[in-house]
């Protein structure tokens, strides 16, 4: 069974701090995505990495897939409350239609 | 807007009842799942589907089952509603062919009394 290990768990920070969420695995992935979802909604997709060693940025989130395929972290800079949520990794096989997911970071940002 | 529906946000349903959810999404997407979420145990897949008619278990069948017989709607049923099947369900899908970009529904908390 492929394992995604998210870190950490729980998560409780001041706006304006910043913070990574990691995704680590034993398991090669040909891709990886992050997800964030809050209370009552579905999850909902915010970037997929596919290339080892590739960065993303989307406004004030980093997503970084390390150089082996085999982890990723997501940056956020000067958090908000609006970042609160529980955020998922994800990954996926080459030829494999269903991912993986970790067991997600619950992110709360205190005004 | 790419749109994935589930047909309830809550349900509560007796114990030993025939369960139904429905979902139906507008992408034409090939594949289609079904998820549980439960606190501390994230997103585990209970059926996933490729095809139209065609069907895989996933981590966590039992209990459960599942209907594909239009290419936009997946279905699952809950053969005999049992406590411990009390969970948030949520359905998904992705276009297939290596693309496993998922889009969820808004999930149906599931109460089983």
């Amino acid at each position: 069974t492929q394992l995604l290990e998210q870190s950490p768990q729980f998560l409780s920070i001041q706006e304006g701090e910043n913070l990574t969420v990691y995704c680590n695995s034993s398991s090669v992935f040909s891709s990886l995505q992050w997800y964030r979802q809050e209370p009552g909604e579905g999850p909902v997709l915010l970037v997929t990495v596919v290339t080892g060693g590739e960065v993303k940025k989307l406004k004030r989130l980093t997503f970084q897939f390390g150089d082996a395929r085999k982890d990723s972290s997501l940056h956020i800079t000067a958090a908000q409350p609006g970042d609160t949520g529980l955020y998922l990794c994800a990954g996926g096989f080459q030829g494999a239609q269903k991912l993986v997911f970790g067991q997600g970071t619950r992110l709360t940002i205190n005004p | 807007d790419v749109k994935v529906t589930q047909s309830s946000r809550y349900l509560v349903k007796r114990t030993g009842e025939k369960v139904f959810l429905e979902c139906v999404q507008d992408m034409d997407h090939e594949n289609m799942f079904w998820y549980r979420q439960d606190p501390g145990l994230g997103l585990r897949l209970i059926y996933f589907s490729y095809d139209v008619k065609m069907k895989e278990k996933g981590d966590i069948p039992e209990g459960y089952s599942v209907s594909r017989e239009k290419k936009e709607r997946f279905s699952l049923i809950l053969e005999s509603a049992s406590t411990n099947q009390t969970s948030m369900y949520l359905c998904a899908s992705s276009g297939g062919w290596g693309n496993t970009e998922a889009f969820f529904g808004q999930g149906t908390r599931l109460t089983v009394v």
